[in-house]
């Protein structure tokens, strides 16, 4: 069974201070890799998505940035934090193939002071 | 850009009602149409997907897509107050690798 992992649970950081939040999936080979957003009371939004290792494409500019090292681990950072930042990200995988049906993390509750 | 618009913002039933909720979309050459249940501070899940015109069942979800009109509905039988969350309707483009989400419509279903 594949399982998707969230790290960290939650943050709470300063304005300006570095970022990195992590996604491991483990039980699937080559998975599309997606991030999300999600502003407290607000839409999904999706930021980044990677079909392979060392790939990844840009939807929405939010002063953020994604890095696939792995093929089952998927990164989101920033070198500085704005209160926008602040909110809820959701890392999710899709399989290859015709089902387009996406399987989210926990997630990271990201709050910015 | 695409864009997904949902109806209603809020829905309160009683249990055993039929909820009905609705989801337009914009671009007429996405892909496929998914429905999202989202419980507070946790990831979305997914319910029930639909890619061709007409209408799919699973078990008590019934999803309604009219291509022309840019119009799905997704219809809850017999709700339980199990079925309180937030429903998120996606499209998705294979064009572009993207989904797209709508505010979503949050439900409670009081016993």
């Amino acid at each position: 069974a594949q399982t998707i992992h969230q790290w960290p649970v939650a943050e709470i950081k300063a304005v300006g201070s570095p970022l990195s939040l992590g996604c491991t999936i483990k039980g699937k080979s080559s998975p599309n890799l997606y991030w999300y957003w999600q502003a407290t009371g607000g839409t999904l939004q999706q930021l980044f998505y990677s079909i392979t290792v060392g790939q990844v494409e840009s939807v929405v500019q939010l002063n953020l940035s994604a890095s696939r090292p792995k093929d089952d681990q998927f990164i989101l950072s920033t070198e500085k934090l704005l209160l926008s930042h602040s909110g809820f990200y959701l890392c999710a995988w899709r399989d290859w193939g015709n089902s387009y049906e996406q399987y989210f993390g926990p997630g990271t509750r990201l709050t910015v002071l | 850009q695409e864009k997904v618009q949902q109806s209603p913002e809020s829905l309160i039933v009683p249990e055993g009602a039929m909820v009905s909720l609705n989801c337009s979309f914009s671009d007429s050459a996405s892909q496929s149409i998914w429905w999202y249940q989202q419980h507070p501070g946790k990831g979305p899940k997914a319910l029930i997907s639909i890619f061709s015109n007409g209408n799919k069942k699973e078990g008590r979800l019934t999803v309604y897509l009219n291509r022309a009109s840019l119009h799905v509905s997704l219809h809850i039988k017999d709700s339980q107050p199990s079925d309180s969350a937030v429903y998120l309707c996606a499209v998705y483009n294979t064009g572009n690798y993207k989904y797209v989400f709508g505010a979503g419509t949050r439900l409670k279903v009081i016993a």
